[in-house]
């Protein structure tokens, strides 16, 4: 898992319930970043830090919260979930430093029935 | 949408033939990124390339990098059937931490 653990790997949600997906990493890597890959749509972008007390948006931050209170801890928080957040949800961490690049956690698949 | 786009979306070719994907992104760089996945799985980072590089190499890996026209171009060489998988650029935003992803190529090697 490249050193990123994500829980849980499958979830299922009623429409208006709140949950936290869960994303660790043990590299001490500063950026971290949530992403969520729907079928011939790619990754986007949900939310992204880059270090501890920081954090910003990314392409579809809506409905979604995040904090860094550490380096390792990257949570997800859906608020009210919804149908069109059926997706499948990774979490990366990321070295660009000396031709590094991201990496991926195995993703948590989610249904919002 | 940021997203960038990549082309074909999905390519089929025969095992010892070579595998070109195209990629667009959308606005200045400081370096783009090519990643692999294996059905179902995450993500593996393939190879890094800066906004003042134009070409890189990395075993059967050849990518370039041409800033005027916001593109790349990753060449698997002599494919195999294990490289069958989707590959997806991404985009490292000038002056930010955002990394964007392509919407991705389906590549399918036949033995």
């Amino acid at each position: 898992n490249a050193g990123v653990t994500q829980t849980p790997k499958f979830q299922v949600l009623k429409t208006g319930q709140s949950m936290t997906l869960q994303c660790a990493q043990d590299m001490n890597h500063e950026y971290m970043s949530w992403y969520r890959q729907d079928p011939g749509m790619g990754l986007r972008l949900i939310h992204y830090s880059v270090g501890a007390g920081i954090t910003d948006q990314g392409e579809v931050p809506n409905g979604y919260n995040v904090s860094r209170s550490t380096t390792e801890d990257f949570p997800l928080r859906l608020l009210s979930a919804a149908p069109s957040q059926t997706s499948v949800y990774f979490c990366a961490r990321s070295y660009f430093q000396g031709g590094g690049g991201a990496f991926f956690g195995q993703g948590t698949r989610l249904t919002v029935v | 949408s940021q997203q960038g786009e990549e082309d074909p979306q999905a390519l089929s070719i025969q095992e010892g033939e070579n595998a070109t994907m195209n990629c667009s992104y959308k606005t200045s760089i400081n370096n783009l990124q090519w990643y692999r996945q294996n059905s179902g799985r995450g993500l593996v980072h393939l190879i890094l390339i800066r906004s003042n590089e134009r070409e890189k190499h990395s075993g059967r890996l050849r990518v370039t990098l041409d800033t005027s026209k916001k593109s790349s171009s990753l060449l698997i060489t002599a494919s195999r059937a294990a490289d069958t998988a989707s590959y997806f650029c991404a985009s490292q935003y000038y002056n930010t931490d955002k990394l964007i992803f392509g919407t991705g190529t389906r590549l399918q090697v036949f033995p």
